[in-house]
């Protein structure tokens, strides 16, 4: 069994100030880890991926993430925030051969001029 | 790129009307997947396929059906559409590990 846990479902930050968005997973096997992001009325897009190997993964649009598995999390950063920024990110999990991501609840990113 | 193709971005249906969702890929993935997102509750699996013909209940099957019959198609079928059927519908595609879904557009399902 796997399942995210994305604290904070509304997260606001200021033009240029650093992005944290958080999620904690659990999974019963080494997991792959996701963040994807979703604009208004558009499907989701994969912002980055961490499946084996490095654990600080970089994304599109200037994003990164770190694998920490003593702490079962996958927090996804953005040293500076844009305006285009503005979206609603979801981190996912899945493990082995599962077919299927089991997907956090999404947190909205507001950014503030 | 791969491309997943949802027929309809915007639906009106009525109550008890018949709905049908389609989902084309382009990338000769065996995995497809149909998910339902509102607000709140992210998004939440309802059926999925391995391969043509072969299909698994998600997490909340229940009113829906689907079909596989090619492929690169993956449809989902609500037999009689009711209001709390209201929300967004996502179709994915995968190949194999490590599992990376892309997304349609999706469509908006809105039952009176």
């Amino acid at each position: 069994a796997q399942s995210v846990t994305q604290l904070g479902s509304h997260v606001s930050v200021s033009e240029g100030a650093l992005v944290l968005l958080r999620c904690n997973y659990s999974s019963s096997v080494p997991p792959y880890l996701f963040w994807y992001v979703q604009y208004p009325n558009q499907g989701l897009q994969l912002l980055l991926k961490y499946t084996t190997g490095a654990t600080l993964v970089k994304g599109i649009n200037g994003f990164e993430a770190e694998f920490k598995k003593s702490e079962t999390s996958f927090h996804l950063t953005k040293p500076s925030a844009h305006m285009s920024d503005a979206a609603e990110y979801f981190c996912a999990v899945t493990g082995g051969s599962n077919y299927k991501l089991t997907f956090g609840k999404g947190t909205l990113l507001t950014v503030n001029p | 790129d791969v491309k997943v193709t949802q027929s309809s971005r915007y639906l009106v249906k009525r109550t008890g009307e018949k709905v049908f969702l389609e989902c084309v890929q382009d990338m000769d993935h065996e995995n497809m997947f149909w998910y339902r997102q509102d607000p709140g509750l992210g998004l939440r699996l309802i059926y999925f396929s391995y391969d043509v013909k072969m299909k698994e209940k998600g997490d909340i099957p229940e009113g829906y059906s689907v079909s596989r019959e090619k492929k690169e198609r993956f449809s989902l079928i609500l037999e009689s559409a009711s209001t709390n059927q209201t929300s967004m519908y996502l179709c994915a595609s995968k190949s194999f590990l490590p599992g990376e879904l892309f997304f349609g557009e999706g469509s908006r399902l809105t039952v009176l």
